[in-house]
């Protein structure tokens, strides 16, 4: 199963919105909705931040959200802040019965 | 507090082999299904095994098929991961993750680092 497809990196002022693509097939993303989104900063274990596409866990900020689209997944960050400076992996159930990650996006807060 | 805690992490040889250990706490382990997962340095995450909440499922990636053995002791509310015929692209720090029951990873462990070098 090779590796979804993310954009090596992002950035964007603070206050802006970014938007992070996640691009895969109809055997991973486009078949299931069973797509999650990790934030990892430099040395830190990952973070979840999205799951089932759309869903935020308990305690996550708003300005991040999820969407699909086909066989392309989505992250957006709203009101863009420093903190939110980290790498960012796409993660999606596959027909393998397995999970697949993305190749990873590093967002840079200008 | 609810937390995972790998180790059995260290420097191994080539063709050598490594028990990696997690112990969760803070929540029912016997409830989740869990997982491990690696990311060699300066690389990308890389999902490597799973295993339900009974141990009567479990899945491997192709990377480390035949290779390894993942288990889990709910009495001892621990995951291991043993991993045989180590080579250097084994390098990596391995994480424990537990599923939040639709193939995503909820909660994860610090990792414990592996190298594989001779």
């Amino acid at each position: 199963q090779s590796a979804l497809t993310q954009p090596a990196s992002v950035s964007g002022s603070p206050g802006q919105s970014i938007t992070i693509s996640c691009t895969g097939t109809s055997s991973d993303i486009g078949g299931y909705n069973y797509v999650s989104w990790y934030q990892q900063h430099p040395g830190k274990a990952p973070k979840l931040m999205i799951y089932d596409v759309s869903n935020r866990p308990s305690g996550v900020s708003n300005r991040f959200s999820g969407s699909k689209s086909d066989n392309t997944a989505s992250l957006t960050i709203s009101g863009l802040q420093a903190e939110d400076e980290a790498d960012y992996y796409c993660c999606s159930y596959t027909s393998s019965t397995t999970p697949v990650f993305g190749t990873g996006t590093e967002v840079t807060v200008l | 507090q609810v937390q995972l805690v790998e180790s059995g992490g260290g420097l191994v040889k080539p063709g050598g082999s490594l028990r990696l250990s997690c112990a969760a706490s803070g929540f029912t382990f016997s409830d989740y299904y869990m997982n491990w997962i690696r990311q060699a340095p300066g690389k990308g995450l890389e999902w490597i095994s799973y295993i339900s909440k009974r141990g009567d499922l479990i899945y491997y990636a192709d990377s480390v098929k035949g290779r390894s053995t993942i288990s889990r002791d709910n009495t001892k509310n621990s995951l291991y991961l043993h991993m045989d015929s180590l080579r250097g692209e084994d390098t990596a720090v391995y994480y424990c993750a537990r599923d939040g029951a639709s193939w995503y990873f909820d909660l994860w462990g610090r990792g414990t680092l592996v190298t594989v070098s001779s």
